[in-house]
């Protein structure tokens, strides 16, 4: 059954560190989100694109934090350089004109 | 921009009893109301949704109610089981396949 695949699962890092978290989401769904999650803050919206465009990137922290579509295959998701602060579980989520369908989320620690 | 109120943080029913977790929104262009569960080690999960023209939508023991005008919407959990335990997020997007909004999340305990 189709779903959305994240990679690593788990990241440590020292900070300073440059971290690539990957998506690939759903064949065929043109939509693809990129949420932040922690105790404080709950889910946090970074980054969203539709047809490999990116729509709206408020949330995310533009000195340090970039994220891009080289195929419809494949999403990413790069800090640098990683601070201690950026440490939480990286959700990607893929639609298609509809409801949302999340990966299992990569873990980041940065020491 | 839109702002979604989720409460209780925390709610433990016992198992075959009711649960009932309530949400605002401040959004009135607001339209589409999903529902996530996540468990633990895992990403959230869809488990129902209301759109704006419906009131009320039942799914087996789950049902979600809708208020457009006070802005309120609720997730309603009958005969609940073990496997209700997890954290639910309710979210407000104005437009279907937009972004979503969530809430808090409430941990919901069902005690043996």
């Amino acid at each position: 059954d189709a779903r959305v695949t994240q990679t690593p699962r788990d990241k440590v890092t020292e900070m300073g560190q440059e971290v690539t978290m990957r998506c690939q989401p759903i064949l065929g769904h043109n939509t693809v989100f990129w949420y932040r999650q922690t105790m404080m803050q709950g889910l946090e919206l970074l980054a969203y694109f539709r047809n490999r465009a990116p729509l709206d990137d408020s949330g995310m922290p533009k000195d340090r934090f970039s994220a891009e579509m080289p195929d419809a295959t494949l999403a990413t998701l790069k800090i640098q350089p990683s601070e201690p602060r950026d440490s939480a579980v990286y959700f990607c989520a893929s639609a298609v004109g509809g409801e949302q369908y999340f990966g299992p989320g990569t873990r980041l620690t940065v020491t | 921009g839109e702002n979604v109120e989720q409460h209780p943080s925390t709610l433990s029913v016992q198992e075959g009893d009711s649960a009932v977790i309530k949400c605002t929104y401040s959004d009135s262009a607001s339209n589409y109301f999903p529902w996530y569960k996540q468990e633990l080690g895992k990403g959230p999960q869809l488990i129902i949704d209301i759109r704006s023209n419906v009131g009320e939508k039942k799914d087996q023991r789950i049902a979600v109610t809708l208020n457009k005008t006070a802005k309120h919407f609720s997730l309603h959990i009958t005969e609940t089981q073990p496997e209700d335990s997890a954290v639910y997020f309710c979210a407000a997007s104005s437009h279907l396949g937009d972004k979503i909004i969530f809430g808090k999340g409430t941990r919901l305990h069902i005690l043996p």
